[in-house]
């Protein structure tokens, strides 16, 4: 089945530093799936970081981007100055792009920055 | 932005016994989800659910799980009966549209059976 790997974690960095977490993919039923990076902070759901739903595009969002690399089958996070408050655990995830199938998910990277 | 709520955040029982994990999704979705994480590990997907169906389960999804959302209000997922390795926090969410469209979760549900 499907399935993602990202950087195992916990990861810290300090403020103002560059951040890269890995993400490669496998997907077996569909050549170009949709990928996806989502961020969930203490106390509260995941929520929606970004998606790219096309190969060779790149997705960004607060300061975040994403490129979809259909060669490499990856699809890393980066940001060039991280904030204490992106502090986070951030989840990889790849769908398939129809009704019936769910996205999955990789285990997480949790993100602590210092000030 | 929409919100997904999980009640309760923690809850704790007997091996063997029935719980019902609940779940309020955002208002106009149609689709919903669970997922079940173990600390350190993959996410994983359990079953997602739309027009009062199971659309897709995976094999964590065991026969004594169960979902429905009878008349339109909480998205239950219930376990009877549970078992040691059942412990692990339950993520709910739901979506507009199925598949690749956005998905709104809840906070977890942390599941600890003794």
């Amino acid at each position: 089945g499907d399935s993602v790997t990202q950087t195992e974690g916990p990861v810290t960095v300090s403020e103002s530093e560059s951040l890269i977490i890995n993400c490669t993919y496998s997907a077996t039923s569909i050549a170009y799936p949709n990928l996806f990076w989502y961020v969930r902070y203490p106390g509260e759901g995941l929520q929606l970081l970004l998606k790219v739903i096309t190969a060779g595009q790149k997705g960004s969002s607060r300061g975040f981007e994403a490129t979809y690399n259909k060669e490499t089958t990856s699809f890393h996070l980066q940001k060039a100055s991280v904030q204490e408050s992106d502090s986070a655990v951030y989840y990889c995830a790849l769908g398939e792009g129809n009704n019936n199938n769910a996205p999955r998910f990789g285990a997480g990277t949790k993100l602590s920055v210092k000030p | 932005g929409p919100k997904v709520l999980q009640i309760p955040s923690h809850q704790i029982i007997d091996m063997g016994q029935m719980v019902t994990l609940n779940c309020d999704p955002v208002s106009n979705h149609l689709y919903f989800y669970w997922y079940k994480q173990i600390l350190g590990q993959q996410m994983e997907f359990l079953v997602n659910f739309y027009n009062g169906k199971v659309m897709e389960k995976s094999k964590l999804f065991k026969d004594q799980f169960s979902v429905e959302r009878p008349d339109g209000s909480y998205f239950t997922l219930k376990i009877q009966p549970t078992a040691l390795e059942d412990s692990a926090v339950y993520f709910c969410a739901s979506s507009l549209i199925g598949g690749a469209n956005t998905l709104y979760f809840g906070a977890g549900t942390r599941l600890s059976v003794l």
